[in-house]
């Protein structure tokens, strides 16, 4: 299974775009790459997924470079209710076990 | 659309007790997932129904816990006797394709088993 390594904790300021990258260097041909984000008392809510180039939904863009050795999550002009953590997911999605939760990364967004 | 309800939403329980767990995927969703929360540490997936069966229950902790689907709708985790390690936050996710297909999982929002 694809290990995947993002930054513990991160602050931003409202209205700064965020950029969240992962790092999953063993990703396998058939893997996609999916972000999650959580609140507390919460379960992850699904932002986005892609397998290759740009992929960008009204909630936010995922960067995904020729050799996918990583991804980058953007969430353009964050608020205060985008605090949250956010995990980035890699697997070939056929079954849930391909999906390793790791600690994720907790935005933390300032006033 | 509603989405994954999980019921109970807390639950504490004394150990060697009984626990049991129920989660309601979206209507039309095949596949639904278990997964859970220890403290400390990492969601970790437990196990996947397609319809009413098990087509992988490799991360079920041990046979303490029993997971069912009748007729391929609602599920239950069944703890039984419930010891403190198995406290953490049980999260139920359902999905209508196998990769979660453009929304991906739509988990529920847990259910807090404490476990004295």
């Amino acid at each position: 299974l694809a290990k995947t390594t993002q930054p513990i904790s991160m602050d931003s300021y409202e209205g700064q775009e965020v950029n969240i990258t992962c790092s999953h260097n063993n990703i396998a041909t058939n893997d996609y790459i999916t972000w999650y984000q959580q609140f507390p008392s919460q379960g992850p809510r699904f932002i986005i997924q892609g397998y290759k180039t740009k992929v960008t939904n009204e909630v936010a863009s995922l960067f995904i470079p020729a050799d996918r050795k990583s991804s980058t999550l953007s969430l353009p002009r964050v608020s205060l209710s985008d605090t949250a953590v956010y995990y980035c997911l890699v697997g070939d999605g056929n079954y849930g076990q391909n999906f390793v939760f790791g600690p994720g990364t907790r935005l933390s967004v300032l006033p | 659309e509603a989405g994954v309800t999980q019921f109970p939403s807390h639950s504490v329980i004394e150990k060697g007790q009984t626990v049991t767990l129920r989660c309601d995927p979206i209507s039309g969703h095949d596949n639904l997932y278990w997964y859970r929360r220890v403290m400390g540490k990492e969601i970790k997936f437990l196990l996947h129904f397609v319809k009413e069966s098990k087509q992988d229950e490799s991360g079920m902790p041990n046979n303490r816990f029993l997971a069912e689907r009748t007729g391929g709708t609602y599920s239950t985790l069944k703890v039984q006797p419930a010891e403190l390690e198995d406290s953490g936050v049980y999260f139920c996710a359902s999905s209508q394709d196998l990769g979660g297909s453009e929304d991906g999982y739509t988990f529920g929002s847990g259910t807090r088993l404490t476990v004295v």
